[in-house]
């Protein structure tokens, strides 16, 4: 089967460290990707671990362990308008399959 | 360069009509991913489009349908509407040349009465 699993809420502090986890069950694994969608919004690309380890990108960072079958999303010094949905996706054959999402709710 | 656009914004039918969506690519781009997302709920891949060709659907029924044009803009028809069918589509273009980086368009709305 084809399923990517991830907790349905987090909620932190503003200024705090969040970690989002994924884990996946997947055949053909190619690896791991991560979009953030707010509201009434589009999802965006943040990250792609291809490789196993750590992925950084400014106030985001991204982590696949291949034998665990699992990736998180980390992320530092939370704002306010990290408040969104996050959901991580696999690339399989030629689609992609995405998680049921993570909301994160940033409390001042 | 331009980003993804879709049309209407929103759109409302009542059940057993037909909805068409489009979409266009980034420029240049010629694959063109079609996702459903229901309210409070995940992304489901509908079609892949590239080339002018459909490559592969999700487990949708086939009321659910599409094509794309020789520009590479495409429409998604959902036909003989039913009340699930109210949801967000949001149609994505890989970035470059790799395709786990998707662009996404702001979407339709459709809602069906």
């Amino acid at each position: 089967g084809q399923s990517l699993e991830q907790p349905s809420e987090v909620t932190a502090v503003e200024g705090a460290i969040v970690q989002i986890n994924c884990t996946y069950q997947t055949s053909g694994f190619y690896g791991l990707s991560w979009y953030q969608q707010h509201d009434g919004g589009a999802p965006t690309f943040l990250s792609y671990n291809a490789l196993d380890g750590l992925e950084e990108t400014g106030r985001f960072s991204s982590f696949l362990s291949r034998s665990d079958s699992y990736g998180y999303l980390l992320l530092q010094e939370l704002q306010m308008k990290d408040s969104a949905s996050y959901f991580c996706a696999a690339p399989l054959g030629q689609n992609f399959v995405f998680g049921p999402g993570t909301r994160l709710s940033v409390l001042p | 360069e331009a980003g993804v656009t879709q049309s209407p914004t929103h759109l409302i039918k009542p059940r057993g009509q037909q909805a068409t969506l489009r979409c266009s690519p980034i420029s240049g781009h010629t694959s063109v991913y079609w996702y459903q997302q229901a309210l409070g709920l995940g992304l489901q891949f509908l079609l892949w489009y590239d080339e002018g060709e459909e490559r592969n659907r999700g487990n949708f029924p086939p009321r659910f349908s599409g094509r794309q044009f020789p520009n590479y803009s495409s429409e998604l028809n959902v036909n003989a509407l039913e009340l699930e069918d109210s949801a967000l589509y949001l149609c994505a273009s890989p970035g470059g040349s790799v395709f786990y980086e998707q662009y996404f368009g702001p979407g339709t709305r459709l809602t069906v009465t």
